[in-house]
């Protein structure tokens, strides 16, 4: 049981790049969400989904796309890389039972040059 | 805006003493209060949780003590370890929309041994 899978681990992008932050869960959960993380700044909610072909938009999503065409996978697209947006990224998952604690991958630290 | 204040942001204990930090909230919708613990490289992991209708939970060295008509929530480690250095962060969630879970900024928490 693997649990949150995050990949790459570490990515180094010039301004403009696009790229795609990869996240898997074997644990069958519904929601799943992305989150980065800033010094100072706590856990800010990107985008999460609460099942497959269901997104919405959380706390800062500007810059940021994700699609959920399966259970398993929750990518996270950045069109065009900003330096603003170098900063460490969580995907999340967890079930639908009320209260049921979120599972975080080991998270993917992107730096924008 | 920030709807959940955590202090302090930092904070050194001496191996064995209490280590105490604070949680205040303004939106009484909340209903469910977790505390997530982070090591350095790794994801959060939930560590313990409570609902408003106690007004303490305690889980091993861990309590957290919760006083509605304040709006603050503490978390209370005890016999302090250097095991037990890492981030925790406060959180909560509105009743019957667990899926905008709000994080604190964090409090990084170091252990002398």
């Amino acid at each position: 049981n693997a649990g949150v899978t995050q990949t790459p681990k570490f990515q180094v992008l010039k301004t403009g790049q696009s790229m795609t932050l990869q996240c898997a869960q074997d644990m069958n959960h519904e929601y799943m969400s992305w989150y980065r993380q800033d010094p100072g700044m706590g856990l800010r909610l990107i985008h999460y989904s609460v099942g497959a072909g269901i997104t919405d938009q959380g706390e800062v999503p500007n810059g940021y796309n994700v699609s959920r065409s399966t259970t398993e996978d929750f990518p996270l697209r950045l069109l065009s890389a900003a330096p603003s947006q170098t900063s460490v990224y969580f995907c999340a998952s967890r079930n639908r039972v009320k209260y049921s604690p979120l599972h975080f991958g080991n998270g993917t630290r992107l730096t924008v040059t | 805006q920030q709807q959940v204040k955590q202090s302090p942001q930092s904070l050194i204990v001496q191996k064995g003493g209490i280590s105490i930090i604070n949680c205040a909230y303004e939106n009484t919708a909340f209903d469910y209060f977790p505390w997530y613990q982070q090591f350095p490289g790794k994801g959060p992991a939930l560590l313990i949780a409570i609902r408003p209708d106690v007004s303490e939970k305690k889980e091993g060295r861990f309590t957290i003590s919760f006083n509605k008509s304040a709006k603050q929530f503490s978390l209370h480690i005890m016999d302090s370890q250097p095991g037990d250095s890492a981030t925790y962060f406060c959180a909560a969630s509105p009743l019957n929309r667990d899926d905008k879970i709000i994080f604190g900024k964090g409090t990084r928490l170091h252990i002398l041994p």
